[in-house]
């Protein structure tokens, strides 16, 4: 699986969207894109994930860029909820390999 | 609630005990993982089960760990002579693989198992 890198911290200011970036410049063409997140002591939570169309659920946005070396997760009105460790993760089959993630913390 | 449950949540041992942790996935996912997750990294995977077979097992930290899913339903995770460096999160996730598809599988994770050894 393609390695990941994502910056160690961001802050948002609540009700503002969140835009968290990952850098992935070794995809290969059958490997998705997936993010996840984790609240302090709970387990992962999955968020979406996307081939090379940029996709949107209830919970947030993800833009992939054309030639696939690049996304970004948005969240589109972050609360303080939204306080978490979010991991972008490349992988075409079964196990995933988690990075150390983005820590984001949303402030009042 | 029908997400992927684990039982214990949190478990404290002394060094040399053995201990098992349960993993009930979601009813209808086939597709059962282990994984490891110490103190600021990320979750690290062990192993994994297609309905009752280990299809990957070579990622298990030691043959000091073993797991099970016997039925094809819900699994263990068992820890034998447990030392001081076994202290972590031990996670679950499930997820559903339909035969002939494309994609990887989104897995779901329980809340995991907090192991503390004394």
């Amino acid at each position: 699986d393609a390695k990941t890198t994502q910056p160690t911290s961001m802050d948002c200011a609540e009700g503002r969207a969140a835009n968290l970036p990952c850098n992935h410049s070794t995809i290969s063409g059958n490997e998705y894109v997936y993010w996840y997140r984790q609240i302090h002591s709970q387990g992962p939570q999955y968020i979406i994930h996307g081939l090379k169309n940029n996709e949107t659920n209830e919970m947030a946005s993800l833009i992939i860029t054309e030639d696939r070396k690049s996304s970004t997760l948005i969240l589109p009105h972050a609360t303080l909820r939204d306080t978490a460790v979010y991991y972008c993760i490349v992988r075409a089959y079964n196990d995933m390999r988690f990075g150390a993630g983005t820590r984001l913390t949303v402030k009042p | 609630d029908t997400g992927v449950s684990q039982d214990p949540r949190h478990k404290i041992t002394k060094r040399g005990q053995n201990v098992t942790f349960r993993c009930d996935p979601i009813s209808e996912h086939n597709r059962l993982y282990w994984y490891r997750q110490t103190l600021g990294q990320g979750p690290e995977f062990l192993t994994y089960f297609q309905n009752e077979a280990q299809l990957e097992k070579s990622r298990l930290l030691s043959d000091r760990f073993s797991a099970e899913r016997p039925k094809g339903s819900f699994s263990t995770l068992e820890i034998q002579r447990t030392e001081q460096g076994d202290s972590a999160m031990y996670l679950c996730a499930s997820s559903l693989v339909l035969a002939g598809g494309s994609s990887p599988d989104t897995q779901y994770f329980g809340p995991g198992t907090r192991l503390t050894v004394l």
